[in-house]
């Protein structure tokens, strides 16, 4: 079955540079038509979809942190790593990875638990 | 960039009671390709979001026929026939026809 959990470290400080790995199993992220997102949900309120990174290696950012944002993948090791820089405290959030494909209409049908990420000095 | 709109923000349902919630966007879902991608999710309290239902109104696996999605263009709809506690949560719309928008949450509590 597919599954994905994130990790990285649960506080940064102010102006340091994020990165979480998100680590599946079930799928290939070389298959036709599969992409693996990262989506963050501060505390109490709606998600907010960062990143998406398709099987060709195409990368697509949300428009408000593109210059922020860096997604990669590493296929040999079924992990994607999600790159943001320049944290601020309106950064903290419980920031999730997740599968889509295209037969279900590229939504996100396949989500990790969360991983909580606080910036704070 | 497409922004997506629901309504309510919250619902309050008495059991067993039928529940709507509308999701609007801002612009036409219709991709170049003929689909329409729209989705739907259910958060319970504490827990990751859960795919309920895709491109409009094909219920994920494992999901109740009590939900129901339906709509076209920008204007969709999620529908509950009888609500159920276990349904408590806040539900999202998601476009994915052009980079991927969540809409603000509707959250659901039994009255």
């Amino acid at each position: 079955q597919i599954t994905l959990k994130e990790s990285g470290p649960t506080l940064v400080k102010p102006t340091q540079t994020l990165m979480l790995t998100c680590t599946f199993s079930g799928f290939s992220l070389s298959t036709d038509g599969v992409n693996v997102g990262w989506i963050r949900q501060p505390p109490g309120k709606a998600l907010e979809w960062l990143a998406l990174i398709y099987w060709d290696d195409d990368k697509r950012y949300s428009p408000s942190l593109n210059n922020r944002l860096t997604i990669t993948k590493d296929t040999s090791k079924s992990q994607v790593v999600l790159t943001m820089t320049h944290m601020d405290p309106v950064d903290t959030a419980t920031y999730y990875c997740a599968h889509s494909r295209y037969s279900y209409g590229y939504s996100f049908d396949y989500w990790g638990q969360g991983t909580p990420v606080t910036v704070s000095s | 960039d497409i922004v997506m709109t629901q309504t309510p923000l919250s619902l309050p349902v008495t059991l067993g009671q039928p529940a709507s919630i509308s999701c609007k966007s801002s612009q036409s879902l219709v991709h170049s390709d003929g689909n329409t991608y729209l989705s739907w999710l259910q958060q319970r309290p504490g827990q990751p979001p859960r795919l309920l239902i895709y491109k409009i109104s094909n219920r994920f696996s494992g999901v109740p026929d009590r939900f129901s999605g339906s709509g076209a263009g920008t204007d969709f709809t999620l529908k509950i026939s009888r609500v159920e506690a276990e349904d408590v949560g806040v539900y999202y719309c998601m476009q994915s026809t052009q980079f991927r928008t969540f809409g603000q949450g509707t959250k659901l509590e039994i009255k």
